[in-house]
Parts: C-alpha cells; structure tokens; sequence
C-alpha cells in the first residue's frame, strides 16, 4: 500500500489529453514539492516534472504538473504512442522523514 | 556527459550477501545526496535507502533496516549498497539515482542491476 495515491491505469486515444492523479496527504504533498517520473517499458525511470510544475530540459511542453492542497496532477497532451509508459508521483514525506512513490499509472494509447 | 552506472547484481542465495555499486561521472559526486531504489518484477518504485552528499545522513526503508548500508566514496565517485541477510523478497532492479537535494527529487537514473535471491 503506497503513501500516495495514483489510479492503476488510463488510456486515452492518439492526439487526446489525459490527466493522472496523485493523491496524498498534509505530511506529504501537502507540504512538500511533487515529482513526476516516466519508466518507459524495460527502461529506467527518467525526471519528468519536478517543483509540482517544472519541466527539465528537453522534456516537451506536452506535459505539465500542478499541484493543489494534498494532491497533484500530470496532464499530457497531444498524446502519442511514445507516451505509452508507467508514470509515478513521488515526493518527501515529513512524517516518515523518507521519500515515498506513488504506486504507479499505467498509461495506453489506444 | 552526466551518467551512473550499477554493477554487483547477480543471483544471491537466501541469508547470504550481495554488494552493489555505482558509478558516477560527469559530475561532481560528492555535492549530491544518493538513493537506492527498486522494483520488483511488476512492481512499482521504492526507495530502499538514501545517503547525504557527505555520507552523514542516511535513511532505511522498514524492509531492508537492519539488513542493508548505504555507503559512499567520493574520492572514487562511488556509491554501495551492501546487502546482507538477503530475503526472496529483495529480488529487484535496483537503481541508483542523483538527488538535487535530500528527499527533493531525482535528477539522474542509471540504467539498474538486477538482483535475484534464489536458492
């Protein structure tokens, strides 16, 4: 059972925009700073959003993060087959003094 | 270019120990704090273990306290991940990863070693 909250799955059609929640609590995201990160299949994880909505370089305009109260959001737009990943929340917790994951989103393109 | 690189996987047998390092360039190492984090097959990320840039603050998991230690070499840019007393339970990739503070995000990922722990 993981700290934060994610669904197991989305899936939208090619071109569309979807959204992935991460739910969690005032020990957590409510008072901490969420990342965002994208394990492509049989790869390592890599940074995708970070500060609730910065992206780093090279990461394009398509995602973005926000964040409100307890919980924070990944949106991708325009989505491509490319996007078909698994994309995890992640954040500090001040409770358990320890950086916790998100259980993970599967995303398909339909 | 800014890269880790894990190495020591392997298979282990239940109760024996394994040693895992990683290796840094294209950055100065000893600036950044340094996690351990796995996945078991199908599952999700957890971070098992991190260490502050100068090796004086260190954070367990539950599930490996007592059994794993995080450890450092900045003069050799090397991380470790001694794990002893191992479990079935510990069969993962294990990743190494850069923090751009402590517990802030991570940045940089190596690409994983895989540990299977089977008799």
């Amino acid at each position: 059972q993981s700290v934060l909250t994610q669904p197991p799955s989305v899936s939208a059609a090619p071109g569309q925009k979807v959204t992935i929640s991460c739910s969690g609590s005032s020990s957590n995201i409510g008072n901490n700073y969420v990342s965002w990160y994208q394990q492509l299949p049989g790869t390592a994880p890599k940074l995708l959003i970070y500060d609730n909505n910065k992206r780093p370089s090279g990461i394009p305009d398509r995602f973005s993060g926000s964040k409100s109260g307890t919980s924070a959001t990944l949106g991708i737009t325009g989505l491509q087959t490319g996007d078909e990943a698994d994309y995890y929340c992640g954040t500090r917790d001040s409770s358990l003094s320890a950086w916790v994951f998100g259980g993970g989103t599967k995303l398909t393109v339909l | 270019q800014v890269q880790l690189v894990e190495s020591g996987g392997g298979v282990g047998q239940p109760g024996r120990s394994l040693r895992l390092s990683c290796a840094a360039s294209g950055f100065i190492f000893s600036n950044y704090a340094m996690h351990w984090v796995r996945q078991a097959p199908g599952k999700g990320l957890e971070c098992v273990t991190v260490i502050s840039y100068d090796g004086k603050n260190e954070y367990y998991a539950d599930s490996v306290k007592g059994r794993f230690t995080i450890s450092r070499d900045n003069s050799k840019n090397t991380l470790y991940l001694q794990m002893n007393s191992l479990r079935a339970e510990d069969t993962a990739v294990y990743y190494c990863a850069r923090d751009r503070g402590y517990n802030y995000y991570m940045d940089v990922w190596g690409k994983g070693t895989t540990v299977t722990v089977s008799s």
